[in-house]
């Protein structure tokens, strides 16, 4: 089955700065690659996705970026604000076989430092 | 207003007893998931299920039972709760016809067992 691995765990920056978060995948047979963000206390909600026709996708600050040959995709956040400080999940599923199973990454908590 | 909705928000309970968890979606979704997760960590599948009468286990063994007998109803049911199924359960909903997977999840009840 896929297997996806999401680094770092922690994640500090100062406000205004870059963040970036980075995710491997297993199964080149993925082709959905969506990003949810937790805030404290709150349900996880998607705020980016990119599927595998896509090398590049941006949505005012934050951006997601695929690598196929690599297995590899990241997340990133410029212009950093503390609104930004929450759990993010990087996640993969193949919807090839019709009935697709998300695996999620373990997660990264990204604090923002005013 | 389609959402998400869980049942109860918080429950205590002592070892041992018999404990149903809610839930019930007005999205028009075929898929349903049930994940365990601690406060801002790792999100575990426990189960899921394509559609009425379909039910899947997840990759982690919860010593749960799930039901799919109506389309908008997933509830979770605890046979005998123990203090090691002390966490945060979150219910998510999803289109199913493949493509674009993207979860809604449920605002999660957070289980305390005694």
């Amino acid at each position: 089955g896929e297997n996806v691995e999401q680094h770092p765990s922690t994640l500090s920056v100062q406000e205004g700065d870059s963040a970036v978060i980075k995710c491997t995948y297993s199964d080149s047979a993925s082709n959905y690659f969506p990003w949810y963000k937790q805030e404290l206390g709150k349900r996880p909600q998607l705020i980016i996705d990119i599927r595998s026709n896509v090398g590049e996708k941006k949505d005012q600050r934050i951006a997601v970026t695929l690598n196929k040959t690599a297995k590899h995709f990241s997340l990133h956040i410029t212009e950093t604000q503390p609104e930004d400080s929450a759990v993010y999940f990087c996640a993969a599923s193949d919807d090839s076989g019709g009935y697709q199973k998300v695996t999620f990454g373990t997660g990264t908590k990204l604090q923002v430092i005013p | 207003e389609a959402d998400i909705y869980q049942t109860p928000r918080y429950l205590v309970i002592g070892t041992g007893k018999k404990i149903t968890l809610e839930c019930s979606q007005t999205m028009g979704h075929d898929k349903m998931y049930w994940y365990q997760q601690d406060p801002g960590m790792e999100l575990h599948l426990i189960h899921y299920s394509y559609g009425v009468n379909s039910t899947e286990k997840g990759d982690l063994s919860s010593e749960s039972t799930v039901s799919r007998i109506r389309t908008e109803h997933f509830p979770l049911t605890l046979e005998s709760a123990r203090p090691s199924h002390t966490s945060q359960y979150l219910c998510a909903s999803s289109r199913g016809q493949g493509g674009r997977e993207t979860q809604y999840f449920g605002p999660g009840t957070r289980l305390l067992v005694l």
